[in-house]
């Protein structure tokens, strides 16, 4: 089973700062990372994911994250915050071996970050 | 490419009714995975259909039901509705394998009276 703590449930940050939003999670299987996004009234849209080689993961809108196994977290960077950056974004894991019969396979995600751009 | 669609967007049932949601897959997409989400249990997956076949299913009573058709496109049921079934259900779409992107649709939002 998968688990996945996503450690701010709110951030404000001023506009143009940076931000990091933390994700931890916690597998007894090898896992792929994902950070998807949703904007208010609008379905999931996926900024970036991890699968293999190179830690450091650049996405889309200059959104990067860092998978540290160590450490088991994948936080989500950006230099630079937009008022329209402001939405909730969820950090999530799903099984790299799946239908094990171990149980559910789809996405497990964190219970989401809001994040809040302040003019 | 279109992306994926679900109907309808909004429904409003009343306790005890059945309710049949709907989704179409991006085109070429096999697999089609459903999740709920909830202001107090957030996204939670509920089952993913490949090749008209349930190969995944999360911890949800049997009232949730679902199966997919040969053009990919899949439908959820939910008989006996709860108030507590009240949320806003996702469904995704991707290729296959569990490294590829799921793609969300927009979702439809059931409130149950």
């Amino acid at each position: 089973a998968q688990s996945v703590t996503q450690l701010d449930s709110q951030v404000p940050v001023f506009e143009e700062a940076p931000v990091e939003l933390r994700c931890n999670y916690s597998s007894s299987v090898s896992v792929y990372l994902f950070w998807y996004v949703q904007y208010p009234n609008q379905g999931l849209q996926l900024l970036l994911k991890y699968l293999s080689g190179s830690t450091l993961v650049k996405g889309i809108n200059g959104f990067e994250a860092e998978f540290n196994k160590s450490q088991t977290s994948f936080h989500l960077r950006k230099p630079s915050v937009h008022i329209s950056d402001t939405a909730e974004y969820f950090c999530a894991v799903s099984p790299r071996v799946m239908y094990s019969g171990g149980g559910a396979d789809g996405l497990t995600f964190g219970k989401g970050t809001h994040l809040i751009i302040q003019p | 490419k279109a992306g994926v669609t679900q109907t309808p967007r909004y429904l409003i049932k009343t306790r005890g009714q059945q309710v049949t949601l709907s989704c179409s897959p991006i085109s070429g997409h096999r697999s089609v995975s459903w999740y709920q989400q909830t202001p107090g249990q957030g996204l939670q997956f509920l089952f993913e259909y490949f090749s008209e076949t349930q190969r995944n299913k999360g911890n949800f009573p049997g009232r949730f039901s679902g199966r997919q058709f040969s053009n990919s496109r899949s439908e959820m049921n939910v008989s006996t509705l709860e108030l507590g079934d009240s949320a806003l259900y996702l469904c995704a779409s991707r290729q296959s394998g569990a490294g590829d992107t799921q793609y969300f649709g927009p979702g439809t939002r059931l409130t149950v009276l």
